[in-house]
């Protein structure tokens, strides 16, 4: 059973740089396809971007400029950056896996919320 | 990027009864190389991460009712919960996973009448 766990800061100031860690285990995240998915308070979910098994990624055009996803397989962990946040960038962050390119998101994470404000 | 409309945003049903969702996409998800559309639908209860019901338009999630079924081809989808238990109560979503970036439909609210 693949389980996801987010951790970092709940809390960033705006222009600051928004930085999260997803931490999978019962899997190999040198396999499948990992995703971020932020939803903010009250509103729908929005795909930010995913590194697949080779650490190649793929980004959400809206947020393109501003986000990096990396990895460390030796500790199979996943990482999201965002950069310049705003207040709009307040949202409950998931990290999720789809086996294949094509496939659907099946295992996620609880989420993290993340609120920007000073 | 392809947009994802679901209709309606909220419907309350009476217990027992059926729950209708629909779902379209402003391009065709349906891969002709395969026969699959890449749409997939999602259950969101208050403070839970979305949950996997229905992907490539029909085939159910192992473990998911078979209460609730999925149907539709190219830009039309339905979401069906055939009997709507208190359980249910939820937000649906539909994504699709045909080209990136990914989207989702805006979500519809299922209550009890």
């Amino acid at each position: 059973q693949v389980q996801l766990q987010e951790s970092g800061p709940r809390l960033v100031k705006p222009s600051e740089t928004l930085s999260l860690t997803c931490t999978v285990s019962g899997g190999s995240i040198t396999s499948s396809y990992w995703s971020w998915i932020r939803q903010p308070p009250g509103q729908g979910l929005e795909w930010i971007g995913y590194i697949d098994y080779t650490g190649s990624t793929n980004y959400n055009p809206s947020l393109k400029s501003r986000v990096t996803i990396s990895q460390d397989t030796s500790k199979n962990q996943l990482f999201l950056k965002v950069s310049s946040v705003t207040a709009a960038d307040t949202a409950v962050y998931y990290c999720a896996r789809a086996e294949g390119h094509n496939d659907p998101f099946d295992y996620w994470g609880q989420g993290t919320l993340v609120t920007v404000s000073s | 990027d392809i947009v994802m409309t679901q209709s309606p945003d909220s419907l309350a049903v009476s217990l027992g009864e059926r729950a209708t969702i629909n779902c379209k996409s402003s391009q065709s998800v349906l891969y002709r190389s395969n026969n699959k559309n890449y749409l997939a639908w999602y259950q969101q209860k208050p403070g839970q991460p979305p949950k996997l019901l229905i992907y490539w338009a029909s085939t159910r999630e192992s473990g998911v009712p078979d209460r609730f079924s999925g149907s539709g081809s190219g830009t039309d989808f339905t979401l069906t919960i055939s009997s709507l238990q208190a359980g249910d109560v939820a937000v649906y979503y539909c994504q699709q996973s045909y080209t990136t970036p990914r989207t989702f439909g805006q979500g519809t609210k299922v209550e009890i009448k």
